[in-house]
């Protein structure tokens, strides 16, 4: 059965101070593995989708990054902004159902 | 563009009463997805089409879970009779195929008294 953990449950950063949330994964043939940011009443909303290890990509403040156990979400200099819950989620084997983690809930203070 | 369009947002109801959600996806979209979100639990997926057509029903709790999805353009999802453990937030994804990223409607909070 394919799982995603994510830690730590939550994290509070000071405006600027630098970061990663940790997704750890064990999974049988990983076909991809995906970031989402979720708002309060809102549906989770895409960020980035990472196939292969070694694999970066870029967005703003946010990088992400595939080894063949675990992704990173990477947050550089943060803004009150970015305080939201970040959610990892891996597609594997034959099926395209998405398996979640529980989420990060990320505050950052002005 | 328009995203996934889910309704009710919200829906109160008592015990036994039955509950439909809906939701349109993105036009041009192949797949769509049936999650529930839950504290405990997290993101769960219920089903899932393609091309409207179920493939994967295994999430689906019990036999009071039912789905549907009539043409590319509206599916259902239908709880009867509900119970109190039934309530969650209900999203509804799509994406353009199986393999592509899934984008979230803003979903159904349903409360079962």
């Amino acid at each position: 059965e394919d799982q995603v953990t994510q830690s730590p449950e939550a994290l509070r950063l000071q405006e600027g101070e630098s970061s990663s949330l940790n997704c750890s994964y064990t999974v049988s043939g990983l076909r991809g593995l995906f970031w989402y940011r979720q708002d309060p009443g809102k549906g989770p909303e895409f960020l980035f989708t990472l196939y292969s290890a070694g694999e970066e990509k870029e967005k703003e403040r946010l990088k992400a990054t595939l080894t063949k156990k675990e992704s990173f979400l990477h947050i550089t200099a943060p803004k009150p902004e970015d305080s939201a819950t970040y959610l990892c989620a891996v597609q594997a084997g034959a099926n395209s159902k998405l398996t979640f983690g529980k989420g990060i809930t990320l505050s950052v203070r002005p | 563009d328009a995203g996934v369009i889910q309704s009710p947002r919200h829906e109160v109801t008592e015990m036994g009463q039955e509950v439909t959600l809906r939701c349109k996806p993105i036009s041009g979209h192949n797949s769509l997805f049936w999650y529930r979100q839950t504290m405990m639990r997290g993101l769960e997926l219920l089903i899932y089409f393609n091309n409207n057509v179920p493939i994967d029903d295994s999430g689906m709790p019990e036999d009071r879970f039912s789905a549907k999805m009539p043409n590319a353009s509206f599916s259902t999802l239908k709880i009867q009779p509900s119970e109190p453990r039934d309530s969650a937030v209900y999203f509804c994804a799509s994406s353009l195929s199986e393999d592509q990223p899934q984008h979230f409607g803003d979903g159904t909070r349903l409360s079962i008294l």
